[in-house]
């Protein structure tokens, strides 16, 4: 079955400080992976995704992660922190047919200290 | 910017009284899913909906919730009798089609609390 995990429930970093949010899952085939990020009282946002092809992908407001097949990692890094990004940020992996269902990781808290 | 309308945002509602959410997808998005956040989880998928026809229900506690999305536009989400369990947050999200390679985009969010 798959799964995903974030090792990481609360994460403080000061700002312009660099950021690295961990995610590991379990997946038998070829995962499509995602971070989306949620600010407090609003909705997910999809930061960046995965599907195929080159393993460090670029999404936004300065955001990248890298796909690691051995090692079933997907982190999310951003060089220099703002105190905007201070959120929850999920983890997510999509099965590459069927019915699109995600499953998220639990999360992790990000707070920035100025 | 198109976006994915849900109301109510907050809702209090005494056990074993019933309760409904609504979403408004974005309009064209033949897919449409409702979502449960409980406090310090990440969203777990309740029900999906390819136009008109439930495609996924597998997580749908089928006792008391129901979904309906009767013309394949705007939808809803109905528990009865609700639960002290069911305190969480619903989301709704909406994508062009079926298949992860299509982003879905999530509503803010209807925060329930029973009471």
């Amino acid at each position: 079955a798959q799964s995903v995990t974030q090792p990481d429930i609360h994460i403080t970093v000061s700002e312009g400080a660099s950021l690295e949010l961990r995610c590991n899952y379990s997946y038998g085939a070829t995962p499509y992976l995602f971070w989306y990020v949620q600010s407090p009282g609003q909705g997910l946002q999809l930061l960046l995704k995965y599907f195929s092809g080159d393993t460090l992908v670029q999404g936004i407001k300065g955001f990248e992660a890298e796909f690691k097949r051995s090692q079933s990692s997907f982190n999310l890094r951003k060089p220099s922190v703002h105190w905007s990004d201070a959120a929850e940020y999920f983890c997510a992996v999509g099965s590459s047919g069927g019915y699109n269902k995600l499953i998220f990781g639990a999360g992790t808290r990000l707070a920035v200290h100025p | 910017e198109a976006e994915v309308a849900q109301s109510p945002r907050y809702k209090i509602t005494e056990k074993s009284q019933a309760v409904a959410f609504w979403c408004d997808p974005i309009s064209g998005h033949a897919t449409l899913y409702w979502y449960r956040q409980i406090l310090g989880q990440g969203p777990e998928l309740l029900v999906q909906f390819q136009d008109e026809s439930v495609v996924d229900d597998s997580q749908l506690p089928k006792d008391r919730f129901s979904a309906e999305r009767l013309k394949g536009v705007d939808s809803t989400l109905k528990i009865q009798p609700a639960e002290l369990g069911d305190s969480a947050m619903y989301l709704c999200a909406s994508s062009k089609r079926q298949g992860s390679s299509y982003e879905q985009y999530f509503g803010p969010g209807t925060r329930l609390t029973v009471t």
